[in-house]
């Protein structure tokens, strides 16, 4: 089974600061993904960032980056430079990578950027 | 590319009455669509993966004769609440990948209210 962890409710920074949201897994599958998507409050799933589990080098998209540590089962996401439209809900989420497996989500995190 | 477009985005319906809310691929063929459904401030839970061709396969606790599933081609999927109740009132999404190691697009969800 697999199993994502998300231990921070909320999280608060001020614009242009970096903030780490954090995420551990645990999983049985050899070959996985992890994820990360954006929901703000109209509720749509934005993709932000994803990282393969054989991949050696941690993704980066922009002011996204994700800091993957297979060893410890962590993929926290790094977000540079905050910005006020950054204010969401932060959910991470793995999915085995066999075809027709979905994707299992964390709790969330509640990111508030103020100015 | 890979758009996901889901409707109604919000439904109101009386207490014993179906809803239907459909979730179509636009772009993109899709074997296999997952639909979810999210009570407020908490997380995404699957409920049911819907392959094209053949029966939806739910996830432990969600009662299939309530929430029928139909995936009759590559690019629609539909989902039935049927006997709606106020506790069924919630957001509901689909979502479909473009393939194993891509993320899940999402549609703009459905917010179901039962009164």
């Amino acid at each position: 089974a697999q199993k994502i962890t998300q231990t921070q409710p909320g999280m608060f920074v001020q614009e242009k600061e970096a903030v780490t949201l954090d995420c551990t897994y645990d999983t049985s599958d050899q070959s996985y993904g992890l994820f990360w998507y954006k929901q703000p409050s109209s509720g749509e799933m934005i993709f932000l960032i994803y990282q393969g589990s054989y991949d050696e080098q941690n993704a980066t998209e922009g002011r996204y980056s994700l800091n993957f540590q297979k060893a410890r089962k962590s993929a926290n996401l790094v977000i540079s430079a905050s910005q006020l439209g950054d204010s969401a809900m932060y959910f991470c989420a793995m999915r085995g990578d066999q075809a027709g497996t979905a994707l299992i989500f964390g709790k969330g995190t509640t990111l508030s950027v103020s100015s | 590319g890979a758009v996901v477009s889901q409707h109604p985005s919000w439904v109101i319906c009386k207490s014993g009455t179906s809803v239907k809310i459909e979730c179509r691929s636009l772009d993109f063929q899709a074997t296999t669509m997952f639909w979810y459904r999210q009570f407020p401030k908490q997380s995404l839970m699957l409920m049911a993966t819907s392959n094209e061709g053949s029966k939806a396969t739910y996830e432990q606790g969600v009662e299939k004769d309530k929430f029928l599933i139909n995936h009759a081609s590559l690019t629609l999927s539909t989902l039935t609440v049927t006997s709606a109740h106020p506790e069924d009132s919630s957001f509901y999404i689909c979502s479909a990948s473009t393939g194993v190691r891509s993320p899940l697009h999402f549609g703009n969800g459905t917010r179901l209210t039962v009164t």
